[in-house]
């Protein structure tokens, strides 16, 4: 069975530090990761794919890992701000799912205080 | 660009009534994935569409179904509602079926069943 997991759930941090969110999977066979971004009630924002054959991908102050033999991805951000606050989810696809069915992590809530 | 639409945003229907529920994908992208995403389960595939084919379908029962159109935009559909049913659904849409597609979701229908 394919799990992804994200921990911690909830993460708190003084604006300015800089932090890493983990995602971690039990089947590495994978085609590529996506890292999104949720506000309350909201919808899914996406902030960073990885292709399988990647090992790293940035935008701005993110940076996202892949190392597959580890099954694992970090989610690093620099410099929080309290705008960073959300639910970041991780979700893979994988080549056994036709289609583009992706398998989602639980997420964590990040709150960054003032 | 406009991005993916869903309507409504928001319903309250009453528990043995049926819903549908619309997905608008961005202009050009062939394939609209469905998601339902509950507190405690988190996000689940529901199914994926594809050029007006299903192709994918998740672990839930037939009360939920879908469809596409020729424009790509597509519809579920929920029997005989149940509170259960009670959830955040989202909708996704991605270009095509290539390994890399990169998925975008939509802002949800909030559904509350009473």
């Amino acid at each position: 069975k394919q799990e992804v997991t994200q921990i911690p759930a909830a993460l708190s941090v003084p604006e300015g530090e800089n932090l890493v969110l983990n995602c971690s999977f039990t089947d590495s066979a994978i085609y590529n990761l996506q890292w999104f971004r949720q506000d309350p009630g909201k919808g899914l924002t996406s902030l960073l794919l990885i292709q399988s054959s990647q090992r790293e991908q940035t935008s701005g102050r993110l940076n996202a890992s892949l190392d597959k033999s580890s099954g694992r991805s970090t989610l690093y951000i620099a410099a929080s701000q309290p705008g960073d606050s959300a639910t970041y989810l991780c979700a893979l696809r994988y080549p056994n799912n036709a289609g583009n069915m992706l398998t989602f992590g639980g997420g964590t809530r990040l709150m960054v205080k003032p | 660009k406009a991005g993916v639409t869903q309507t409504p945003r928001y319903l309250i229907k009453t528990r043995g009534q049926q819903v549908t529920l619309s997905c608008s994908p961005i202009s050009g992208h062939r394939s609209v994935s469905w998601y339902q995403q509950t507190p405690g389960q988190g996000l689940q595939f529901l199914f994926e569409y594809f050029s007006e084919t299903q192709r994918n379908k998740g672990n839930f029962p037939g009360r939920f179904s879908g469809r596409q159109f020729s424009n790509s935009r597509s519809e579920m559909n929920v029997s005989t509602l149940e509170l259960g049913d009670s959830a955040l659904y989202l909708c996704a849409s991605s270009l095509g079926s290539g390994l890399y597609n990169e998925q975008f979701f939509g802002p949800g229908t909030r559904l509350t069943v009473l």
